[in-house]
């Protein structure tokens, strides 16, 4: 089946901990993205990707880092010096298109905690 | 600049119709999307709009009046498992496909 994953779908640190959170999709889609989800707040986007190698920052890039060494795969890392990273993260995925706009396609999310 | 403005909850009872309104204010309309949230869970897409009009898909609706920047979801016969947040978004940014969401509007289905 096609689809985006999300691991781990819980995950606990410590304050002062660097933290990776993986999203890998088989749906060949060029773009990636990644969202934070606050409770009563809207998604906010934090990185984007439209093509390997490539990112861009989003709204609330600050303490945020990615990759995209493969179509596949775009993992953020949550650095320390994110002060307030308790959230639920969002990835997604689309095509890309000069003249459409295509659907976003979301994981499941992965709810961060900070001890 | 973009906004999106959505009311924050409602409530409605099994069996009947509601509708969950959606205003925007976007540079360059490129269309509306609506998702659907359960707690705890993904968004999942029901709607994209980009014309005027009522688009209909089962027992959802989305409506959409470009002159007004006005959208809404129209949800008939409701189900308890419609209980959810629903998502209104809009695309910015021209070709990077990336979206602006408003803060979801929090529906209960009472029985």
């Amino acid at each position: 089946d096609g689809g985006i994953t999300q691991s781990p779908k819980y995950l606990f640190r410590k304050e002062g901990q660097n933290v990776t959170l993986s999203c890998e999709q088989n749906l060949n889609h060029d773009a990636m993205y990644w969202y934070r989800q606050d409770p009563g707040q809207g998604l906010r986007l934090i990185y984007y990707s439209q093509i390997v190698n490539d990112f861009q920052k989003g709204d609330i890039a600050e303490g945020y880092s990615v990759s995209r060494e493969k179509k596949e795969s775009f993992p953020l890392t949550v650095t320390s010096a994110q002060k307030n990273p308790t959230a639920f993260y969002l990835c997604a995925s689309s095509q890309i298109g000069r003249t459409s706009t295509y659907t976003q396609y979301f994981g499941p999310g992965t709810r961060l905690t900070v001890l | 600049g973009q906004n999106i403005d959505q009311p924050t909850e409602m409530t409605a009872t099994e069996g009947a119709i509601v509708q969950i309104n959606c205003t925007y204010q976007t540079s360059g309309f490129n269309g509306l999307f609506w998702y659907q949230q359960h707690a705890g869970e993904a968004p999942t897409f029901l709607s994209y709009n980009v014309l005027d009009g009522l688009e209909e898909k089962g027992r959802f609706s989305s409506f959409l009046s470009r002159s007004k920047g006005y959208s809404y979801l129209l949800l008939k016969e409701l189900q308890m498992k419609d209980s959810a947040s629903y998502l209104c978004a809009v695309p910015y940014g021209g070709a990077t496909n990336k979206l602006i969401f408003g803060t979801g509007t929090l529906l209960a289905v009472q029985p």
